[in-house]
């Protein structure tokens, strides 16, 4: 069974762009969290979706968002970047939402100049 | 408050025993999670505790006490390959208001 896959692995971007992150979760798991990683804050939640809706929300601003498809992939979308925003970000599934365990995707790395 | 605390870094020797500890303070605990994570790798999961006690995997074995606010993830028979960033989150919440909360990790460092 494939793992969980991120596209792309790696983007620069520039402040006030805007970016959109693709996730598609393992075949069978319905609900997809995101999350960014930096060194000094570690991992902190975004969002998640299941079956297309956001379940449950983290404390980032409006300019992140996302959204899941009925085959389950999801995106998420950062406008107007800061240079705040550079991080790792990370994108997990798991079975319906029990969530007892989730399996992160390889994650995209994002800067922003 | 949330709250996770864990150390930053350890050190170990290769076939030594390493306790990493991780204390959290939440409202609505609702189970603990360690999680491994390789320099430029995504975290994969360890292990989950949701009762008290000890479950044991293999070499991994973790360790909750819900009145303390208390685990531990106990390695044993260190190998290099164990060096890495070991997670420590924890669900609280039921329902739709569920979340996972991360503490800062801890970086292994296992030398020969």
């Amino acid at each position: 069974k494939a793992g969980v896959t991120q596209t792309p692995r790696y983007l620069i971007k520039t402040r006030g762009q805007q970016v959109t992150l693709s996730c598609s979760p393992i075949s069978g798991h319905r609900s997809v969290s995101w999350y960014q990683q930096t060194p000094g804050q570690g991992l902190q939640f975004l969002f998640e979706y299941f079956s297309e809706t956001q379940r449950n929300k983290g404390n980032f601003p409006g300019r992140f968002s996302g959204r899941q498809f009925s085959n389950s992939r999801s995106e998420m979308n950062v406008s107007t970047l800061e240079l705040g925003d550079s991080a790792l970000y990370l994108c997990a599934s798991s079975l319906e939402a029990a969530r007892l365990e989730q399996y992160f995707g390889p994650g995209t790395r994002l800067t922003v100049t | 408050g949330q709250n996770i605390d864990q150390p930053t870094e350890m050190t170990a020797t290769e076939g030594a025993i390493v306790q990493i500890n991780c204390t959290y303070q939440t409202s609505g605990f609702n189970g603990l999670f360690w999680y491994q994570q390789h320099a430029g790798e995504a975290p994969t999961f360890l292990s989950y505790n949701v009762l008290d006690g000890l479950e044991e995997k293999g070499r991994f074995s973790s360790f909750l006490s819900r009145s303390k606010g208390y685990s531990y993830l106990l390695l044993k028979e260190l190998q290099m390959k164990d060096s890495a960033s070991y997670l420590c989150a924890v669900r609280e919440g039921a329902g739709n208001n569920r979340k996972l909360i991360w503490g800062l990790g801890t970086s292994l460092a296992v030398n020969p």
